[in-house]
């Protein structure tokens, strides 16, 4: 049983079209995370979010707590967004729930 | 980026021989955390710690244990280290009121 999901699990795009990256969970959750991992490289937080949404550049998170889910969009893409971008969820006991990520390869 | 470093960044070493990672955290975060990373696995957790000498298991835990002496040192081993121990090996610390997660850079552990 997995309580994160995320789709698709690969994704290759052209540089500059807009990307959507998709998160549901099955638990209750306080605060839901974007994490990006580039090849090779460690890992970041990009956003933190409860409700709502949030932007960071080119970068827009969105969560609907009612139905679970969460979405992250990037606009514009460029070769410098391909990366692993992993959603996570955290539990009751300070531990999280981790996606599977979604790898993303942007063609220039 | 929170401060978090981790040593070494890469090790490769035999089936058998002891193995320590170190996390080192400059800035006194309660909770830390050490995970694996393998491909289609995504993050799995071994061990985490919620204060010097508090720690609990993972859903990964067997052949590894960890301490805590000091809040800024999270230490992981790997008593006898075994070739599906090859990983990459990420220190976490959670910060503020939604618990968001910053990471280490991460170790590359080769068991041969």
């Amino acid at each position: 049983k997995n309580e994160v999901e995320q789709s698709p699990q690969n994704l290759t795009a052209q540089e500059g079209e807009f990307i959507t990256i998709n998160c549901s969970y099955s638990v209750g959750i306080s605060a839901l995370h974007w994490l990006q991992q580039h090849p090779g490289g460690g890992i970041v937080s990009l956003f933190m979010l409860s409700s709502g949404k949030k932007k960071h550049g080119r970068l827009i998170a969105t969560i609907n707590i009612q139905e679970k889910h969460s979405s992250l969009h990037i606009t514009a893409s460029h070769p410098r967004d391909s990366a692993v971008y992993i959603c996570a969820v955290p539990n009751t006991g300070n531990q999280f729930y981790f996606g599977t990520g979604t790898s993303l390869t942007v063609i220039p | 980026d929170a401060g978090i470093t981790q040593s070494p960044r890469h090790k490769v070493t035999e089936t058998g021989t002891p193995v320590t990672l170190r996390c080192h955290q400059t800035e006194n975060h309660r909770y830390m955390y050490w995970y694996r990373q393998d491909p289609g696995h995504g993050l799995r957790l071994i061990h985490y710690s919620y204060g010097v000498k508090d720690t609990d298991k993972g859903e990964v835990s067997d052949g590894y244990s960890v301490s805590r002496s000091k809040t800024e040192d999270f230490l992981l081993t790997l008593e006898s280290a075994t070739s599906s121990q090859t990983s990459v090996y990420f220190c976490a610390i959670t910060s503020g009121v939604y618990n968001e997660q910053f990471f280490g850079p991460g170790t590359r552990l080769t068991v041969l």
